[in-house]
């Protein structure tokens, strides 16, 4: 198994510019989700998903769009980018049988700045 | 809103030497608590997750406890290495988990 996988690892883009971080898992998890890590700040959730067709919001999901068309992916869109989105961004997963009381797993992040 | 907080935010310690890092969260009604490490320029691993039933989880050197009603969890590390030098987090929460901002340890050789 691959795990978590995200890509690109490193991106630079201008103000406005749009693009899509990629996520994906070969673990056939329900659970997918987003957060963003910045310095000096815990992980903070941005949008997460319960199963595929599913999404909700998390506490910064401001300026970003998510959707899960299937169990593998679950992209995370930013539709016009701003300096304060420049941070790092994870992915993560778990299996969603067991309930709350999981485990879950981190891609390697994305580094995104933003100019 | 749960807060969640990791104080020293780094720390230093020889070789050898024990390394207690601390947890604390504003919220007692956890599912769970989980603590990961994040090496530089890397995801998160996860080392240790007590459930909200539960004291506290040991896996090696590493032993975690929990105590909901004072807020807290203390991560204990047995017999300090360098290859243990890295940042350490802490997580509270069911499928949405919130973040302390860490505690970033080196160990000297």
């Amino acid at each position: 198994n691959a795990g978590v996988t995200q890509t690109p690892k490193f991106q630079v883009l201008k103000t406005g510019q749009s693009m899509t971080l990629q996520c994906a898992q070969d673990m056939n998890h329900e659970y997918m989700s987003w957060y963003r890590q910045d310095p000096g700040m815990g992980l903070r959730l941005i949008h997460y998903s319960v199963g595929a067709g599913i999404t909700d919001q998390g506490e910064v999901p401001n300026g970003y769009n998510v959707s899960r068309s299937t169990t593998e992916d679950f992209p995370l869109r930013l539709l016009s980018a701003a300096p304060s989105q420049t941070s790092v961004y994870f992915c993560a997963s778990s299996t969603g049988t067991s309930g709350p009381q999981e485990t879950q797993y981190f891609g390697p992040g994305t580094r995104l700045l933003v100019l | 809103k749960q807060e969640v907080t990791q104080i020293p935010a780094a720390l230093s310690v020889p070789e050898g030497e024990n390394l207690v890092l601390n947890c604390s969260f504003t919220d007692s009604a956890i599912y769970n608590l989980q603590w990961f490490r994040q090496d530089p320029g890397k995801g998160l691993t996860s080392l240790l997750l007590i459930q909200s039933s539960q004291r506290e989880q040991t896996s090696g050197r590493l032993n975690a406890s929990l105590d909901k009603s004072s807020g807290r969890s203390t991560l204990y590390i047995a017999a300090s290495q360098p290859g243990d030098s890295a940042t350490y987090l802490c997580a509270v929460g069911d499928y949405k988990l919130s973040f302390g901002a860490g505690t970033t340890v080196t160990v000297r050789a």
